[in-house]
């Protein structure tokens, strides 16, 4: 079946703009996850869903990122008025449950951000 | 708090040698552990994953790890390496919740 999807696969934008990521998780999973990949920072988690709990958002860096995750299913990760620190790689994942159980997470190819 | 360290940023290998990739992890709870690889320009792709079940894993394309307690380590191995065995090597351990914690990654070169 289909994979995780991310779009755009890249994403050119000036500082101070606001920038959408989407991410369409396999069909079926019910947890879905950010991380971001930077040159500097390595990988980092970001927010997670988990069916209709409210998300973790322990892993955000600043009050202008956040995600949404509509019905379920698709999750947009919103950054506001961009800086050249949000220059990365950011990566959706999903799995089929979280919990207790040790479930893989599948990730998407990614989006590439660049801020100018 | 949970963390993985990989020893390494770079590992270079010729065709056909062995491959070790280094991962210690600091944990108070028993850990889940994880190894992923990325190719260029893909996401992330699970190698394997020790979940307490056995401490020698065996993943895909030939690669294995093995789960040593009274080292916390969990370093990956592969006898013979391929050319289309380049590219970066991430080890995981997934903190208390479910995200994964990624050590810095290591990237693997294999020369002809």
């Amino acid at each position: 079946g289909a994979g995780v999807s991310q779009s755009p696969s890249n994403k050119v934008t000036e500082k101070g703009k606001d920038v959408e990521l989407r991410c369409d998780p396999i069909s079926g999973h019910t947890a879905l996850y950010w991380y971001r990949q930077s040159l500097g920072q390595g990988l980092e988690f970001l927010i997670y869903f988990q069916g209709n709990s409210a998300p973790d958002k322990s892993g955000l860096p600043s009050d202008r990122f956040s995600a949404e995750r509509t019905g379920g299913s698709v999750s947009t990760l919103t950054i506001q008025r961009t800086q050249q620190e949000d220059s990365a790689v950011y990566l959706c994942a999903s799995s089929r449950t979280s919990g207790g159980e040790v479930d893989t997470q599948y990730f998407g190819p990614g989006t590439r951000l660049t801020v100018l | 708090a949970q963390s993985v360290t990989q020893l390494g940023s770079h590992v270079s290998v010729s065709e056909g040698a062995l491959v070790l990739l280094r991962c210690n992890y600091s944990s108070s709870v028993p850990p889940y552990l994880f190894w992923y690889v990325q190719y260029p320009n893909q996401g992330l792709q699970l190698l394997l994953k020790y979940t307490s079940a056995a401490t020698l894993v065996k993943g895909i394309n030939g690669f294995e790890a093995e789960f040593k307690k009274s080292e916390t380590s969990f370093h990956l191995t592969k006898p013979s390496a391929h050319m289309s065995d380049a590219a970066e090597y991430f080890c995981a351990v997934r903190k208390a919740g479910t995200a994964l914690i990624f050590g810095k990654g290591t990237t693997l070169s294999v020369s002809s």
